[in-house]
């Protein structure tokens, strides 16, 4: 089956930190990936995505390289913000597949 | 327009009541989901619609009833709920996916819903 783990949280880090989420999956196909995040008592929003190996997502400062060879698509960010606390989830989707399979989500603390 | 809305955002209901939540998208997305998320866990995904068809019913209790009116708009018909149904039902909206692309969803902001 398919699946998707992700680094216990919570995630600690001071303002201006360098922060690094890790994530690896298991897809009896050729996925695509996705990180959203979850912002206090909200939606999900998408973050960033990349459909084959080594595509690299990256929005608002965040950045994630499909890497296939370690099934990994890690978060990161050189220099996170108060406001970048949240909840993130990584997630895949397989080709012709409707179904999100989510990880279980970490969350990141920022403090000023 | 990326936006899915939900409404309402918060509901509290009794365990005889009989609600509805709604949800729109304008994206002329042809797949709708809904989700139900308990705190501190991932979304949890409950019924897909594809071409306001039902195309998946993760076994979800009867009390839950969904309706797909047209292609903009997702309904959630909830009857006679206990307490642990408390939680944050996601709506969310894509592409119909296909073998040639893959296609991210996009999530509303969710109707917070406490069962009492």
């Amino acid at each position: 089956g398919n699946s998707v783990t992700q680094m216990e949280g919570p995630v600690t880090l001071s303002e201006e930190a360098f922060l690094t989420i890790n994530c690896t999956y298991t897809a009896t196909g050729y996925p695509s990936l996705f990180w959203y995040v979850q912002y206090p008592g909200e939606g999900l929003q998408l973050l960033l995505k990349a459909t084959k190996a080594d595509d690299k997502g990256s929005n608002k400062g965040f950045e994630a390289t499909y890497r296939k060879e370690t099934t990994s698509f890690h978060l990161e960010k050189g220099s996170v913000q108060v406001s970048d606390s949240a909840v993130y989830f990584c997630a895949l989707i397989l080709s012709g597949y409707s179904t999100l399979t989510f990880g279980k989500g970490t969350m990141l603390l920022v403090s000023p | 327009d990326t936006e899915v809305t939900q409404t309402p955002k918060h509901l509290v209901m009794g365990m005889t009541n009989k609600k509805s939540l709604k949800c729109e998208q304008h994206m002329g997305h042809r797949a709708m989901y809904w989700y139900k998320q308990k705190a501190k866990k991932p979304p949890e995904l409950m019924f897909v619609y594809s071409y306001e068809k039902l195309s998946i019913n993760e076994s979800v209790p009867s009390r839950f009833s969904p309706e797909c009116p047209n292609s903009s708009l997702l309904n959630l018909h909830l009857h006679a709920l206990q307490p642990e149904d408390s939680a944050l039902y996601l709506c969310a909206s894509s592409h119909v996916p296909s073998l040639r692309e893959n296609t991210e969803a996009f999530f509303g902001q969710g109707t917070r819903l406490t069962v009492v």
